[in-house]
């Protein structure tokens, strides 16, 4: 069975740094890209970047470039998403979510979820 | 970027009736179009995908259609379980952009 499991919900002040995690299994997790989504209180899906574990290719929007890192860790299966200082507009849930393979290259869809983190940054 | 533009924003409906709901991109796609239902407090849950393929355990009643600029997702006959929002979802040039959702809520 495929599940991704997140890190807890996390409780931060502005200016800190955070590091939440989304460990995958039952399936080869090298082989499939991971995708970071976020959904701010009461709003919709953003898509914030995605990583392939086998290689580490990573591919950020345009939107939070330069905002967060996506990074894995292949040998323990897991998938990460850091802040280096959060701000009070982080505030939101973090979801991971595998992606289906695609022949482009470009995997098209979000197949399985995490449950999801959420992350409140307030002083 | 492309942008996914859904419609309506809100649709009150009851059990039983057919539900349409649309979602329109900036530019084509191609088929690239995916469309997931979320509850609340649940993580997103993966629909149609190709604008037309059921996921996985999807029953049939969920159907999706279109290619190009404008697509379809139709409930033929809800059930109290479907009330929940929908988002539309497209890939492109190494972009991924999703609709702002349709609620689709009970009347």
């Amino acid at each position: 069975e495929v599940q991704l499991v997140q890190s807890g919900a996390e409780v931060k002040k502005p200016g800190e740094s955070l590091k939440i995690s989304c460990k995958g299994s039952g399936y080869s997790f090298t082989s499939y890209w991971i995708g970071w989504v976020r959904q701010m209180p009461g709003k919709g899906l953003e898509w914030m970047g995605i990583i392939y574990p086998g290689d580490s290719d990573t591919r950020y929007s345009p939107s939070f470039q330069g905002q967060v890192t996506i990074s894995a860790d292949k040998s323990i299966s897991t998938a990460y998403l850091q802040w280096s200082s959060l701000k009070a507009s982080d505030t939101a849930m973090y979801y991971c979510a595998r992606l289906l393979p695609d022949s482009s290259g470009f995997p098209p869809y979000f197949d399985y979820w995490g449950q999801g983190t959420l992350v409140t940054v307030s002083s | 970027e492309i942008v996914l533009t859904q419609s309506p924003a809100t649709l009150s409906l009851s059990p039983g009736e057919r539900a349409t709901l649309s979602c329109r991109a900036s530019q084509s796609v191609s088929s690239y179009l995916a469309w997931y239902q979320q509850k609340p407090g649940q993580a997103p849950r993966l629909l149609i995908y190709d604008a037309s393929n059921r996921a996985t355990g999807i029953p049939a009643r969920f159907s999706g259609s279109g290619s190009g600029t404008d697509f379809t997702l139709t409930i033929s006959s809800l059930e109290p379980e479907d009330f929940a929002v929908y988002y539309c979802q497209q890939r492109s040039n190494w972009s991924i952009t999703f609709g702002q959702g349709t609620r689709l809520e009970i009347k």
